[in-house]
């Protein structure tokens, strides 16, 4: 069974703060998936990592996958409140996903 | 467009009883996957189906099924409701065919089950 454990659970910090959130397993992915779920919906899908190694962008969050395949981690530069919410990886493939036990970030202004 | 619907919204059972949810695909997406959140924790897989097959199933308890009708719309069926079962139920729906790559899957918003 492929499991997929993240850290922290939680976070709560200052607006304008960087912060890393972890994503581990003991099982080979061929992919990692981030997603953003915000209260009352669904999760969003952030961003896909393919290739050990490899590291994606998007504004102020960066993502990077191991050079295993076994983690990946996110990175936030300067949070904003609008950055709140759970913070899911998942990996599988998409009609059956294995999600991260999840990490829930509070910004406050 | 629209994307993947769920109904209802929120729901509360008591032990013992039946709940049936619904799910509509984004159009065109034939494959619906459906997934149990509960609270605090991550989603877990439950069901797969594409072209009305079931194509996976999680280690979910029988009294879990499902269905993919014509239009490719699912049901999820519980009978027999615990109080365990309370949770977010996620519905999502990919463009996805056997052998060929696999796009992202839209989840729903959601229906909260809540059994008392």
């Amino acid at each position: 069974t492929q499991l997929l454990e993240q850290s922290p659970q939680f976070l709560s910090i200052q607006e304008g703060e960087n912060l890393t959130v972890y994503c581990n397993s003991s099982s080979v992915f061929s992919s990692l998936q981030w997603y953003r779920q915000e209260p009352g919906e669904g999760p969003v899908l952030l961003v896909t990592v393919v290739t050990g190694g490899e590291v994606k962008k998007l504004k102020r969050l960066t993502f990077q996958f191991g050079d295993a395949r076994k983690d990946s981690s996110l990175h936030i530069t300067a949070a904003q409140p609008g950055d709140t919410g759970l913070y899911l990886c998942a990996g599988g493939g998409f009609q059956k996903l294995v999600f991260g036990t999840g990490t829930r970030l509070l910004v406050s202004p | 467009d629209a994307g993947v619907t769920q109904s209802p919204t929120h729901l509360i059972k008591t032990r013992g009883q039946h709940v049936t949810l619904r799910c509509s695909p984004i159009s065109g997406h034939k494959s619906v996957s459906w997934y149990q959140q509960v609270l605090g924790q991550g989603p877990q897989f439950i069901f797969q189906y594409y072209e009305k097959e079931e194509r996976g199933r999680g280690n979910f308890p029988d009294r879990f099924s499902a269905r993919q009708f014509p239009n490719y719309s699912s049901e999820l069926n519980v009978n027999a409701l615990l109080l365990g079962d309370s949770a977010l139920y996620l519905c999502a729906s990919s463009h996805w065919a056997t052998g060929k790559m696999n796009t992202e899957a839209f989840f729903g918003q959601g229906t909260r089950l809540t059994v008392v």
